[in-house]
């Protein structure tokens, strides 16, 4: 059974900046959920995709936006970059109808 | 965003100690969650918990949630070296698939 995976592992953009983060869910899972973890702090709940649609959001501004395709992996795109976006992107995936989210390793963003 | 109260935020105890971790909240999760974190990877689940007064053992570790359902606790037996991580509670509202909510996180070091 192949556990979640993210891409890249490590990033480093600079303010104003686009970045695509990509995350494969793991084997039989149809659910993603992203997470930001700042430094020293929980993850905090980005948005969840099922069914190739946004299913719950948290408050995080609308320049935060994903997509999942057929196969269950998912995007997530952040525009206009800003320094406090640095943080570690964490993917998470589930079955529906099961509460349990499994996390991937995440992808460390650092914006300069 | 809303998080979970996980205090003091480190720990230090001598190896082959029992260490016991408490979570509150001020609302009501239908489940909770306790995951450990390594530097540089994401979340491992180590025990999940989806009913009031549910006691559960994963080997060392013991969880119990709340009878209040706004709190839950971890308990540690005979730490070992690798105990060493960040431990985070995490509470989930009911419904599949709907978003966990994080505490900070307590950070236990373990003395051989």
């Amino acid at each position: 059974e192949t556990g979640v995976t993210q891409s890249p592992t490590h990033l480093i953009k600079t303010r104003g900046q686009q970045v695509t983060l990509r995350c494969s869910s793991q084997s039989g899972h149809n659910t993603v959920s992203w997470y930001q973890q700042a430094l020293g702090q929980g993850p905090q709940f980005i948005f969840q995709y099922y069914r190739e649609e946004e299913n719950g959001r948290g408050n995080f501004p609308p320049r935060f936006s994903g997509l999942q395709f057929p196969n269950y992996s998912s995007e997530l795109n952040v525009n206009a970059l800003e320094l406090d976006d640095s943080a570690l992107y964490l993917c998470a995936s589930s079955s529906s109808g099961q509460e349990t989210q499994y996390f991937g390793p995440g992808t460390r963003l650092l914006v300069l | 965003g809303q998080q979970l109260n996980q205090s003091p935020q480190s720990m230090f105890i001598q190896e082959g100690e029992d260490v016991s971790m408490n979570c509150t909240s001020s609302s009501i999760f239908n489940t909770w969650l306790w995951y450990k974190q390594d530097p540089g990877e994401g979340p491992v689940l180590l025990i999940a918990l989806y009913k009031a007064g549910e006691l559960t053992s994963n080997g060392r570790l013991t969880a119990q949630f709340g009878i209040t359902r706004k709190d839950s606790f971890l308990n540690i037996s005979a730490s070992i070296p690798s105990d060493v991580g960040i431990y985070f509670c995490a509470g989930q509202p009911t419904g599949a698939n709907s978003k966990l909510t994080f505490g900070k996180g307590i950070t236990l070091s373990v003395r051989p």
